[in-house]
C-alpha cells in the first residue's frame, strides 16, 4: 500500500522557470515531510522539510507548501538551474518511519 | 565530517545463498536505518536500529536481520536470498530526534541470480 504517491515520473523545465513538482500521502497521521534529491549512482540527499503544524517553508531557490486539508505536498524551484536536473523523492514520517514516494525525475533544459 | 559510508558498492548473489551489506554511520549519528529501493520505486523501510537494539521495522519478513554495534556501525543480513531481493539497499544514519532527516550512503546494489 503505498502512502505516498508522486503521480508524475518526471518533468521537463526550462532554465529559469518554476519547477513545480507534486507528492500526496493518503496517512492523516503524517506529521513531518521532507523532499530528497538523488543524482546517480549517489544516495538520496535531504533538501528541504516541513512540519504539519505549517503550510510552508522557504530555503534559497526551494519553497515547500502543505495542505493537509488536501493530503498534498509541492515542491517550487525558483529559478530551475541545470544542475538542478536529478530525481526527487518526497517523503513522510510518522514516528520513526519514513514512507517515501516513487520519485520524479527533472530535467532542466539550459 | 565523514558521511554514510556502505559497503559493498555491488554484489551478486546466487539464490538461496545469504549476504551481508554493511554500513558506517556518520560521525555523531546514533541511528541507522535500512532501506530497500527497487527498481523504478522509491526506498521502502526495512528496519533502524538506536542504541544496538531494533527500533521499528518494515513489512520485510524475519529472513531480514540486522545489527548494530557500539560504534554506531551496522549491518544489514538476508538469508535465503530470492529473485526479488534484486534491490539498491540504502543505509540512512540520523540522530534521534533530529529534524533534519536522514544521511544516506550511496547504496549497495545487490544482484540475486
Amino acid at each position: 500500500d503505498q502512502q505516498v504517491k508522486q503521480n508524475s515520473p518526471s518533468l521537463s523545465v526550462q532554465e529559469g522557470r518554476i519547477s513545480i513538482l507534486n507528492c500526496d500521502y493518503t496517512n492523516s497521521m503524517f506529521d513531518y515531510f521532507l523532499w530528497y534529491k538523488k543524482y546517480p549512482a549517489e544516495g538520496p540527499t535531504f533538501l528541504i522539510s516541513i512540519s504539519s503544524i505549517k503550510d510552508k517553508n522557504e530555503d534559497g531557490r526551494f519553497t515547500v507548501f502543505l495542505n493537509k486539508s488536501a493530503k498534498h505536498l509541492s515542491l517550487h524551484i525558483v529559478p530551475s538551474q541545470p544542475g538542478d536536473s536529478a530525481v526527487y523523492f518526497c517523503a513522510a514520517s510518522v514516528g520513526n518511519q519514513f514512507y517515501f514516494g516513487t520519485g520524479t525525475s527533472l530535467t532542466v533544459i539550459p | 565530517e565523514t558521511g554514510v559510508t556502505q559497503s559493498p558498492t555491488h554484489l551478486i548473489k546466487t539464490r538461496g545463498q545469504q549476504v551481508t551489506l554493511r554500513c558506517s554511520s556518520q560521525s555523531g549519528h546514533n541511528t541507522v536505518s535500512w532501506y530497500q529501493q527497487a527498481l523504478g520505486q522509491g526506498p521502502q523501510f526495512i528496519f533502524q536500529y538506536y542504541r544496538e537494539e531494533e527500533n521499528g521495522r518494515g513489512n520485510f519478513p524475519p529472513r531480514f536481520s540486522g545489527l548494530q554495534f557500539p560504534n554506531y556501525s551496522s549491518e544489514l543480513n538476508v538469508n535465503a536470498l530470492e529473485l526479488d531481493d534484486s534491490a539498491l539497499y540504502l543505509c540512512a544514519s540520523s540522530l534521534a530526534g533530529s529534524a533534519y532527516g536522514y544521511t544516506f550512503g550511496s547504496g549497495t546494489r545487490l544482484t540475486v541470480v
